[in-house]
């Protein structure tokens, strides 16, 4: 199974700031890297896929970079409604696996 | 927009078997795509359980392979998933999602395996 890990498990960051999240893949995936938003008591919400194609509707605030093993999603400025649990998935090979989630909370 | 929503038990009592099904609307199961079940336990992080292709060909998380099996009924535009055996460390919110990636989820549904 290729082994998703993201870092850090924290962010705290101020309104308005910059976030980088990292994910790391124990094997290529090419580029199927996804990144999804989670909210309490929400499902999650696909942001970005294909390692930087932002999905439908999402703000261009938010952009993913990387390739073969080494990601990142970065968000901008960040807004109140950003605070959120971020997951990176892997879909290049079976079975497909999720990081382990970085909580951006605010500063 | 494609639409899912699990429906199923709430409670399942230890040893016995979980059984979800998701209805999807505004797109036919036929049509294309990869069918699939995500779980996410309380307070923890996701976990991929398996996807079916709308062919019938399936996968599986290797470490639940042994227990679970997921369906499609395409009379009734749904796919469902079964989950034998369970325990305690089953419990969890079980999305239905579709997509490659997970472009559409359910809204989720939690089943609590207690006796």
């Amino acid at each position: 199974d290729i082994v998703m890990t993201q870092s850090p498990a924290t962010l705290s960051v101020s309104p308005g700031e910059r976030a980088t999240l990292s994910c790391r893949a124990s094997q290529s995936v090419p580029s199927y890297l996804a990144w999804y938003q989670q909210k309490p008591g929400q499902a999650p919400r696909l942001l970005i896929y294909a390692v930087s194609t932002r999905a439908t509707g999402i703000p261009a605030r938010f952009s993913g970079s990387g390739s073969g093993t080494e990601f990142t999603l970065t968000i901008s400025s960040l807004q109140s409604e950003d605070f959120a649990v971020y997951y990176c998935q892997q879909y290049n090979d079976w079975p497909w696996t999720f990081g382990q989630g970085t909580k951006v909370e605010i500063k | 927009q494609v639409q899912l929503q699990e429906s199923g038990p709430g409670l399942v009592k230890p040893s016995e078997t979980l059984s979800l099904t998701c209805t999807v609307s505004r797109y036919s199961i036929n049509s294309g795509y990869y069918w699939g079940w995500i779980r996410q336990p309380p307070g923890q992080g996701l976990e991929w359980i398996g996807s079916i292709f709308h062919t019938g060909g399936a996968y599986f998380n290797p470490s639940l392979k042994s227990r679970v099996s997921i369906s499609l009924d395409t009379s009734k535009n749904q796919f469902s998933l079964k989950l034998i055996s369970v325990t305690a460390a089953d419990t969890a919110v079980y999305y239905c999602a579709t997509g490659s990636p997970l472009l559409y989820w359910g809204q989720g549904a939690l089943v609590t395996v207690a006796s």
